[in-house]
């Protein structure tokens, strides 16, 4: 079954020094992607989407990711964490492209330490 | 855009309780999704809607759960009669294609 991995369900960093957030798929097919972020007690908001157009996909609030087919990694970074980075971000995989049922990762809590 | 807009945020009741969960989606969007997030399970989907049309309602757990969507601006999801094992924050989402969902605040439901 398609599945959707992140690596780490708790990350701590720094303010100003780089965010590194891992995501694993499983999909057999080109794959649908996104992270999503959610700060406590609000809904998610999207970060950014993979749509095959590029490898490198650039978001909002200084976040990209990096599709690696190779490695079937979507791994989310930022250079500088900034202390409103600290949330939950979830990786999603869609299932197939042109479906709108999304395989939600389990989530990573990044912490910014002052 | 006042975006998705879910009511109540917050609801308590009493196990056996009828609870009735509400979501008015973005206008234009065409897709409506009813989510349950849990520490256990995560993020699920229940059940998504295309045009006013339940499309797949695989993920309701079991029966005592509904979803109707009897307008473009407005649905619902009951539970009746309500469980402890229930509680859990949901989330409703819309969206005008295959792409980003856009999503409500959220209601968390606590049943006792």
């Amino acid at each position: 079954a398609q599945s959707v991995t992140q690596l780490d369900s708790h990350v701590s960093v720094s303010e100003g020094t780089p965010v590194l957030l891992r995501c694993n798929y499983s999909s057999s097919y080109s794959p649908s992607l996104f992270w999503y972020v959610q700060h406590p007690n609000k809904g998610l908001q999207l970060l950014l989407k993979y749509t095959s157009a590029a490898t490198l996909v650039k978001g909002i609030n200084g976040f990209e990711a990096e599709f690696k087919k190779s490695e079937t990694s979507f791994h989310l970074t930022k250079p500088s964490a900034h202390m409103s980075d600290a949330a939950e971000y979830f990786c999603v995989d869609a299932l197939g492209s042109g479906t709108y049922k999304y395989i939600f990762g389990t989530g990573t809590r990044l912490k910014v330490l002052a | 855009d006042a975006g998705v807009i879910q009511s109540p945020r917050h609801e308590v009741t009493e196990m056996g309780q009828e609870v009735t969960l509400r979501c008015k989606p973005i206008s234009g969007h065409d897709y409506l999704f009813w989510y349950r997030q849990t520490m256990m399970r995560g993020l699920e989907l229940l059940i998504y809607f295309n045009n006013n049309v339940p499309i797949d309602d695989s993920g309701m757990p079991e029966d005592r759960f509904s979803a109707k969507m009897p307008n473009a601006s407005f649905s619902t999801l009951k539970i009746q009669p309500s469980e402890p094992r229930d509680s859990a924050v949901y989330f409703c989402a819309s969206s005008p294609g295959f792409g980003e969902q856009f999503f409500g605040p959220g209601t968390r439901l606590t049943v006792l």
